[in-house]
């Protein structure tokens, strides 16, 4: 079966710092990553999606940056945090195929505040 | 724009049965989805519809009604661990995903 890790499940950040927040998935080759997040009554704001290694598309403009250096680790990182970066990160999976084309799974996600 | 329309939180008495509607306008439809998701943890999937009728999975069911633009979640026989938000999200012609804001359940003993 499938499992998709997150780490770390909780960070606290000083504004202007960076990030770095990884996830790896087991049991499965090829899959379609993407990162989200979700603020507090809010619904979920894609991010950056990856249809295989290197590739990596953008949703939203913003001091964020993603890369698949491996098939199955997608990494979300910043150089400069903002107070408005803080929310709930949660990266997901779902069979390889033409982007959103399955149902996708999400990982235990992290929860970021930035001071 | 797009849009997906849900009723911001729901109040239901273990044992009985709720309905959670969403409604949507999307630039095209490719399915729908419905996701679980409990306080501080991701969202589960919890069903996809695509075409019109209703899926059963046990005590959930999920109807879609693609000419209305409206989908609703039905949880049977309430749980006290049923409480939790659940999200509504559509894929639309260019197969992204857009997502509601999620219905609270609030169930009551």
């Amino acid at each position: 079966s499938q499992t998709i890790h997150q780490w770390p499940a909780t960070l606290v950040q000083p504004v202007g710092s960076p990030l770095s927040l990884e996830c790896t998935v087991e049991g499965t080759s090829n899959p379609n990553l993407y990162w989200y997040r979700q603020a507090a009554g809010r619904g979920l704001q894609l991010l950056f999606y990856s249809v295989g290694i290197g590739q990596i598309s953008s949703e939203v403009p913003q001091n964020l940056s993603a890369s698949r250096p491996q098939d199955r680790q997608f990494i979300l990182s910043s150089k400069k945090l903002l107070l408005s970066d803080s929310g709930f990160y949660l990266c997901a999976w779902s069979k390889r195929g033409t982007h959103g084309s399955d149902t996708q799974y999400f990982g235990p996600g992290t929860r970021l505040t930035v001071l | 724009g797009q849009n997906i329309d849900q009723p911001t939180e729901m109040t239901a008495t273990e044992g009985a049965i709720v309905q959670i509607n969403c409604t949507y306008q999307t630039s095209g439809f490719n399915g729908l989805f419905w996701y679980q998701q409990h306080a501080g943890e991701a969202p589960t999937f919890l069903s996809y519809n695509v075409l019109d009728g209703l899926e059963e999975k046990g005590r959930f069911s999920s109807f879609l009604s693609r000419s209305k633009g409206y989908s609703y979640l039905l949880l049977k026989e309430l749980q006290m661990k049923d409480s939790a938000s659940y999200l509504c999200a559509v894929r639309d012609s260019n197969y992204q995903l857009i997502w509601g804001a999620g219905t609270k359940l609030i169930i009551k003993p």
